[in-house]
């Protein structure tokens, strides 16, 4: 199983370029979410999805779009890019939909917002 | 709404030091708690996780973890650290108000000098 995969693993954006982040699992989870991580600040939720074709805002997702067509694939858009963007991307998927089974993370990605 | 403290950021120790990373959080009701690991280079890894019984939870590589629910408190402790400890770790708790999402704490970077 190659678990979860992200790309790319690094990117630079203009203010107002939009582009995806694309998340993928092999391992039949339902359970997929997006997280950034900013220094000094721990991982906060983007947005989430508990299966396929059901997604939910997390705790920061003005900026962001997802979709879940698929339970393997859990893309992640910025519509307008703006410099208060710039953070490292992760990926995570469960088995579960709720919160008490492990979560398993992607290698991340590093978006820098000029 | 829940918060997580963990207070150390940085924490330097010698090889066979003990170790231990404090984590505190807000919210009184029932809890699920859990330690990460980001070793370097890798993906964020699950550690430990405590929902109930035994208060004092086992994890991988020897790491250990104690609840104590009168002090709103899951530090992590391992007993003699080894180099290949160094690593970021993550305290994260779930949101009371919601089945699907986690606060986590700013993480702590550790060095273990050999």
């Amino acid at each position: 199983n190659a678990g979860v995969t992200q790309t790319p693993k690094f990117q630079v954006l203009k203010t107002g370029q939009s582009m995806t982040l694309q998340c993928a699992q092999d391992m039949n989870h339902e359970y997929m979410s997006w997280y950034r991580q900013d220094p000094g600040m721990g991982l906060r939720l983007i947005h989430y999805s508990v299966g396929a074709g059901i997604t939910d805002q997390g705790e920061v997702p003005n900026g962001y779009n997802v979709s879940r067509s698929t339970t393997e694939d859990f893309p992640l858009r910025l519509l307008s890019a703006a410099p208060s963007q710039t953070s490292v991307y992760f990926c995570a998927s469960s088995p579960l939909a709720g919160l008490t089974d492990t979560q398993y993370f992607g290698p991340g990605t590093r978006l820098t917002v000029l | 709404a829940q918060s997580v403290s963990q207070h150390n950021h940085h924490v330097i120790l010698s090889e066979a030091a003990s170790l231990e990373l404090g984590c505190n959080y807000s919210y009184g009701g029932t809890v699920n708690l859990f330690w990460y690991v980001q070793y370097p280079g890798q993906h964020l890894q699950l550690l430990l996780k405590y929902f109930s019984g035994d208060p004092l939870v086992k994890g991988i590589k020897g790491f250990e973890a104690e609840f104590i629910k009168s002090k709103f408190s899951f530090n992590l402790r391992k007993p003699s650290v080894q180099w290949s400890d160094t690593a970021e770790y993550f305290c994260a708790v779930n949101d009371p108000d919601s089945n699907y999402q986690l606060i986590w704490g700013a993480g702590t970077k550790l060095i273990i000098k050999p």
